[in-house]
């Protein structure tokens, strides 16, 4: 079975532009996390989705970020307009039952906003 | 306020010999608890699990103890393998809640030389 697919792994792009993070949950998991890595905040969630309806988005950080989930298999997370300091790594993760179950992360999504 | 605290971000361990990954917690309805295991450009996976029932889980080379009254857990690789340098998360959360979801430690480093 396929894992938690993100798409693209890498990106660069310039302060101002938009930027739209992609992932795909596993098959038949009704939970999908945002997080994001840095070296100064370690792993932080941005927000979840429970059967696609976003449950906690408290975590995001400004209004420049949204996420959407609009069917089972997707969700994007855009940064609208990027800034400098929203460099890090963006992590998808998904888990079957629970919000509080084992989460199985994607590979990541590396931004960086020159 | 981190909930979950790995307070060594780094651990160098000689191949063969025991590596002990300490992890402490401070709310006490957290009743199940994670390690994953993260390498460089990749996301991270699961590692083991333990619930608060039980005070040892053990996977082969991996053993995670929980001890509730210090609210401490620590995993333990035996023997340490090169292959096992890698970041260490340490997760918690409350499955008893319903808004309960993981919370992750900042990670730390385990370096294994031959």
């Amino acid at each position: 079975d396929a894992g938690v697919i993100q798409s693209p792994r890498h990106e660069v792009t310039e302060m101002g532009q938009e930027v739209t993070l992609r992932c795909k949950p596993i098959s038949g998991h009704d939970y999908l996390f945002w997080y994001r890595q840095t070296m100064m905040r370690g792993l932080e969630l941005l927000i979840y989705f429970n059967n696609n309806v976003p449950i906690d988005d408290s975590g995001m950080p400004e209004d420049r970020f949204s996420a959407k989930m609009p069917n089972a298999s997707f969700s994007t997370l855009k940064i609208q307009p990027s800034e400098p300091r929203d460099s890090a790594v963006y992590f998808c993760a998904s888990s079957f039952t629970s919000v509080a179950d084992t989460q199985y992360f994607g590979p990541g999504t590396r931004l960086t906003v020159l | 306020d981190q909930q979950v605290k790995q307070n060594s971000p780094s651990l160098s361990v000689q191949e063969g010999r025991i590596s002990i990954l300490n992890c402490d917690y401070t709310n006490s309805m957290f009743d199940y608890f994670l390690w994953y295991k993260k390498y460089p450009a990749e996301g991270p996976t699961f590692l083991i699990s333990i619930s608060s029932i039980k005070d040892k889980n053990e996977d082969g080379r991996f053993t995670v103890f929980l001890n509730k009254s210090a609210k401490h857990l620590s995993l333990h690789i035996v023997p340490s393998q090169p292959g096992d340098s890698a970041v260490y998360f340490c997760a918690a959360s409350s499955r008893g809640s319903t808004l309960g979801r993981l919370y992750f430690g900042r990670g730390t480093q385990l370096t294994v030389w031959p």
